[in-house]
């Protein structure tokens, strides 16, 4: 079974620009997380969709956005970027997430974003 | 609110030592699920074992051996012999219902974890 499959894998942008970035869950599940990590921040839970619909969301600014498509595959949108949202952006997925405390999650090796 | 604490930021030894990456937590739920997860440096992080609040045993998997107390709100993670594949950012995780209802996971801010040759 293939695992989380994220891409790109390296991303550099320039100040106020876009950029997306692309999850393939592994087959069968239907959650799909985000998360942002930094060396000053940690682990931070961007948002998780199920079945097309954003079920949970952290605690980011609007320019941080995404969705999921009816085959499970999600992306996330930055817009206006910032030096600050140079980050390892990691996909998880899950059979059920956020209904489920007990549910493990399946990460991706991430899209390591630099933004100069 | 839930927290997750790992005090530790770096650990460094030398192989075949022993080593054990400290857990405390804070949650109000009594009903809870602690998790460990492993992200070498190809960057993805990779699940190492779940414990629910209710089941306080002790398990051990190969050189892995963790130590979960409610008393003191900590869940040990311990590497016997420790090689230098171990070497890795190690998490711990905390996923419980007090934020209404929606189980999201609260991550430390894990300890990277050196084993020299």
């Amino acid at each position: 079974k293939a695992g989380v499959t994220q891409t790109p894998r390296y991303l550099i942008k320039t100040r106020g620009q876009q950029v997306t970035l692309s999850c393939s869950p592994i087959s069968g599940h239907r959650s799909v997380s985000w998360y942002q990590q930094t060396p000053g921040q940690g682990l931070q839970f961007l948002f998780e969709y199920f079945s097309e619909t954003q079920r949970n969301k952290g605690n980011f600014p609007g320019r941080f956005s995404g969705r999921q498509f009816s085959n499970s595959r999600s992306e996330m949108n930055v817009s206006t970027l910032e030096l600050g949202d140079s980050a390892l952006y990691l996909c998880a997925s899950s059979l059920e997430f956020g209904g489920q405390a007990n549910e493990k999650l399946f990460f991706g090796s991430g899209t390591q974003l630099s933004v100069l | 609110a839930q927290k997750v604490t790992q005090a530790q930021t770096e650990i460094s030894v030398v192989e075949k030592e022993d080593v054990t990456l400290d857990c405390v937590y804070e949650t109000r739920d009594t009903t809870y699920y602690l998790f460990w997860y492993k992200q070498p440096p190809s960057g993805e992080l990779v699940f190492l074992i779940r414990r629910n609040s209710f089941d306080e045993q002790n398990e051990i998997s190969g050189r892995y051996s963790w130590n979960f107390q409610k008393s003191t709100s900590s869940f040990n993670f311990t590497i016997t012999a420790s090689q230098v594949v171990d070497s890795a950012v190690y998490f711990c995780a905390l996923s419980a219902s007090s934020s209404g209802g929606s189980y999201i996971p609260t991550f430390g801010r894990g300890t990277s974890l050196i084993v020299h040759p």
